[in-house]
């Protein structure tokens, strides 16, 4: 079956850069994304990636995909306080494209 | 645009009792969907909806109903609320036309006792 998993929780400093991990079992899985929740509100749409690409780059973010090893991250460089937030994987298998299968969620706590 | 909005923001009912969670969306967007956020967890698919008239279970529909009669509004049904039903509750909207990202509402924080 379908499955997203994350780590819970991650601690950086302001400044450095913050990694976020998620591996996912969908090998046909058609897109993947990340989404933050910042306390109290929905989830907002960060970046993409289409399955048959390895990275993507957005100003300070850089998605990285290994599809073999089914493993997505996201970079956030010079990561601000305003970055923290708890973010969520998530991946749209492509037999139900319209959905989404979303991890559990990485809390990310910056530090000042 | 005010995209995806929902009402109420905050809920608290007593087991047995019934509510329904307003969800409207102004995107005029095909795609509608209903999740459950529980404290630690992702998000579980409770239902959706390709287009008006149509709806589908999502992984947990126990417990819940839903009926989308025009394009803007997808409204979610508690008949019996249950301690098991705490929970945020989060619509989303998505375009069925070439755009693949959900755009999600604020939430509805729902506590039964």
């Amino acid at each position: 079956g379908e499955d997203v998993e994350q780590s819970l929780f991650l601690s950086v400093r302001e400044g450095d850069s913050s990694v976020i991990n998620c591996t996912y079992t969908d090998s046909s899985s058609t897109y993947l994304y990340w989404y933050k929740q910042e306390p109290g509100a929905g989830l907002q749409l960060l970046t993409y990636i289409f399955s048959n690409m390895d990275m993507k780059q957005d100003q300070r973010l850089t998605v990285l995909l290994n599809k073999k090893d089914k493993h997505l991250s996201l970079r956030i460089a010079d990561t601000q306080t305003g970055d923290s937030a708890i973010y969520f994987c998530a991946e749209s298998p492509m037999d139900s494209s319209y959905k989404l299968i979303f991890g559990s969620g990485t809390r990310l706590l910056v530090r000042p | 645009n005010a995209g995806v909005t929902q009402t109420p923001k905050f809920r608290i009912l007593k087991i047995g009792q019934s509510m329904t969670l307003q969800c409207a969306q102004d995107m005029n967007h095909n795609y509608m969907y209903w999740y459950r956020q529980d404290p630690g967890m992702g998000l579980k698919l409770i239902y959706y909806s390709v287009g008006a008239g149509i709806t589908d279970k999502g992984e947990v529909p126990n417990g819940y109903n839903v009926s989308r009669s025009t394009t803007e509004d997808f409204p979610l049904r508690l008949e019996l609320a249950a301690p098991s039903q705490t929970s945020v509750y989060f619509c989303a909207s998505r375009s069925g036309t070439g755009g693949h990202e959900q755009f999600f509402g604020p939430g509805t924080r729902l506590t039964v006792l």
